[in-house]
């Protein structure tokens, strides 16, 4: 069945470091959707992109989706102990099918 | 806008009990919910997809018998864990789209179920 993967797991930062995680989906998208889940918390909806070569910013977040609709990254320019947490790519076909997700922690 | 709740946020209960589980989309009329599951620091599993009046769509290994979906209205979802066990043990989510597209998604606060 479709897969979607995310490297890495769990990536520890000093604050004001640059994060990155990467996304790929075992098969073509039609959209991905990035989430943010706190511990302890419900997933919430950053963003999502829908064409090919699609790149977004939100602030100190870049996000981009690949030319074949496969893959995405997240990048957090400057990072801050309010980032913690953990990121979700979702890649969407008929339903949403979650990546595994990268945990970020910033040490202040 | 676009607010999501569930109720209970937690229960315990004993083995071989039912649980029922109401997700209610408060702001805006949701049409389509969904049922997650995530174990600790694991992704969230795609249970089932639920559309108003008809029957939920369960993802394969999830046992419908189970895991009963109710969808009766277009702002209220209901997931009932029957008989449940020890291993059902899990924080459960939904969430609810307001177009059929796979735009984004709302996400409830979530319930943490846990079988003793």
């Amino acid at each position: 069945g479709q897969q979607v993967m995310q490297i890495p797991q769990y990536q520890h930062v000093q604050e004001g470091e640059d994060f990155t995680t990467y996304c790929n989906s075992s098969t073509t998208l039609s959209n991905i959707q990035w989430y943010k889940q706190r511990p302890g918390g419900h997933p919430v909806f950053l963003i999502q992109l829908v064409k090919s070569g699609e790149v977004k910013k939100q602030k100190r977040l870049t996000f981009q989706f690949g030319e074949a609709k496969k893959n995405s990254s997240l990048h957090i320019t400057a990072t801050q102990t309010t980032d913690v947490g953990t990121y979700f790519c979702a890649g969407a076909t008929n339903k949403l099918i979650f990546g595994t997700g990268t945990l970020l922690a910033v040490q202040p | 806008g676009a607010v999501v709740s569930q109720h209970p946020s937690r229960v315990i209960c004993k083995s071989g009990t039912s649980v029922k589980i109401e997700c209610r989309s408060l702001d805006f009329q949701a049409t389509t919910m969904f049922w997650y599951r995530q174990f600790p620091k694991q992704s969230l599993m795609l249970m089932a997809t639920s559309n108003e009046g008809s029957k939920a769509t369960y993802e394969q290994g999830v046992e419908k018998d189970k895991f009963l979906i109710n969808h009766a209205s277009l702002t209220l979802s209901t997931l009932t864990v029957t008989s449940a066990h020890p291993e059902d043990s899990s924080f459960y989510i939904c969430s609810a789209t307001r177009t059929s597209r796979g735009d984004e998604q709302f996400f409830g606060p979530g319930t943490r179920l846990t079988v003793l």
